[in-house]
């Protein structure tokens, strides 16, 4: 099946400072990719999608100017957490889904964030 | 908007026990669902995919079924073992282009 990667799949960071996690598909062109983030025995909750070369749609509740989601091409999205505070972290997850593949939607493998 | 509910949240039997966990929707016109396994600090691995036109699917041990009109879907696992421990997940769609709405879980614990 495709392979969608995360990096990192886990980081620490001081609080105030900014992270950034990517997800790139590595055999297929992902038109669209969603980020969702699951805290501590919880569901996993959608923050955006992205569709390449346009900008991410946000739910409702998530911070636009604090998650930062740039999807410049086809195989790369990025979720940048801005000045970062120990309540933002959380598992991060991107999923993407390409034209070629249908409606399918592959997941990547996640990324720890520990904002101290 | 289509919710999912997962029940029960927590689940534990002895190995080779076989069981059911539970999922409901709120949207009947769904597009798709999906099983997936989660295990401790890890991603998603996708289990079963069920099509709307479809009522089951099998996978080895797993069966899953789908219920549009009742707004269910239950994975089965005949025969459980230990490794089977781990936090099953059920996720919807209602269009081909719209993102997964996940459940919250049933973590699953196989005792030996």
């Amino acid at each position: 099946g495709a392979v969608v990667s995360q990096h990192p799949s886990w980081v620490i960071c001081k609080s105030g400072t900014s992270v950034k996690i990517e997800c790139r598909s590595l055999d297929f062109q992902a038109t669209t990719m969603f980020w969702y983030r699951q805290f501590p025995k919880q569901s996993l909750m959608l923050m955006a999608t992205s569709n390449e070369g346009s900008k991410a749609t946000y739910e409702q509740g998530v911070e636009k100017d604090k998650f930062l989601i740039n999807h410049a091409s086809l195989t790369l999205s990025t979720l940048t957490v801005t000045s970062a505070h120990p309540e933002d972290s959380s598992f991060y997850i991107c999923s993407a889904r390409g034209a070629s593949l249908g409606n399918t939607i592959y997941f990547g493998e996640g990324s720890w964030l520990t904002v101290v | 908007k289509q919710e999912v509910t997962q029940i029960p949240a927590a689940l534990s039997v002895p190995e080779g026990e076989n069981l059911v966990l539970n999922c409901s929707f709120t949207d009947s016109a769904i597009y798709n669902l999906q099983w997936f396994r989660q295990d401790p600090g890890k991603g998603l691995t996708s289990l079963l995919l069920i099509q709307s036109s479809q009522r089951e699917q099998t996978s080895g041990r797993l069966n899953a079924s789908l219920d549009k009109s009742s707004g269910r879907s239950t994975l089965y696992i005949a025969a459980s073992q230990p490794g089977d421990s781990a936090t099953y997940l059920c996720a919807g769609k209602v269009s081909g282009n719209t993102p997964l709405v996940f459940g919250k879980g049933t973590r699953l614990s196989v005792i030996a």
